[in-house]
């Protein structure tokens, strides 16, 4: 079936370095892949989606580039925030025809940045 | 902006007690997902509806069961609750053509 794999379960970086936060993923078809964020005592909410025609999604300084040939949807921002730090989803969708719906979640990395 | 209501926000029950969730959606989506937040496992799906009546199994249903009584309202149950379904519970609702789902701010739920 279906899978999304985060291998960092925290990451922590000093304020103004690049963060890159890593995802992979395996799937039959050719799916969507999505990033979300949820900071501290909110809901998690959609950051960045990726693009059928291959265009990079970018919001908040944050872009993610979708790799099929290595099935990779890395998330990166050249320079980290304070307020960046939250829990960050890595999360596929297959193509409408074969999907119901549901998205399936990694495991999910926390970024903590530091002054 | 989408909105996704949840109650209660905090809750504690009893081992082999009744938990009911609540989940209520003013975006008028088809879609609502019952997941659960748990550290080193993410997000799991544990049911989901397409619409009013309808409720479907998810990935981890065991334990659970689920209603969709109208479109903007979908509840999690829990018969029997156990200290393992101790969690935080997320209520979502989205389309099927538009991918996004949006979330609720969450239910903790303690079972002592």
């Amino acid at each position: 079936g279906d899978s999304v794999t985060q291998t960092e379960g925290l990451v922590t970086l000093t304020e103004g370095l690049p963060v890159m936060l890593n995802c992979t993923y395996q799937s039959t078809y050719s799916p969507f892949l999505f990033w979300y964020v949820q900071h501290l005592n909110e809901a998690p909410k959609l950051l960045l989606k990726s693009f059928t025609d291959n265009k990079r999604p970018e919001h908040q300084g944050f872009h993610a580039t979708l790799h099929k040939s290595s099935s990779s949807f890395h998330l990166q921002k050249s320079s980290a925030q304070l307020s960046d730090s939250a829990l960050y989803y890595c999360a596929l969708s297959p193509p409408m025809n074969y999907n119901q719906g549901k998205l399936i979640f990694g495991q999910g990395t926390k970024l903590s940045i530091k002054p | 902006e989408a909105a996704v209501t949840q109650s209660p926000r905090n809750k504690v029950a009893v081992t082999g007690g009744k938990v009911t969730l609540s989940c209520n959606q003013t975006n008028n989506h088809n879609n609502m997902y019952w997941y659960r937040q748990d550290t080193g496992h993410g997000l799991r799906l544990i049911h989901y509806s397409y619409g009013a009546g309808s409720t479907e199994k998810g990935d981890i249903p065991d334990g659970y069961k689920a209603s969709r009584p109208s479109q903007e309202n979908f509840s999690l149950i829990l018969e029997l609750a156990t200290p393992s379904q101790t969690s935080v519970y997320f209520c979502a609702s989205g389309e099927l053509d538009q991918d996004t789902q949006y979330f609720g701010p969450g239910t903790r739920l303690l079972v002592l």
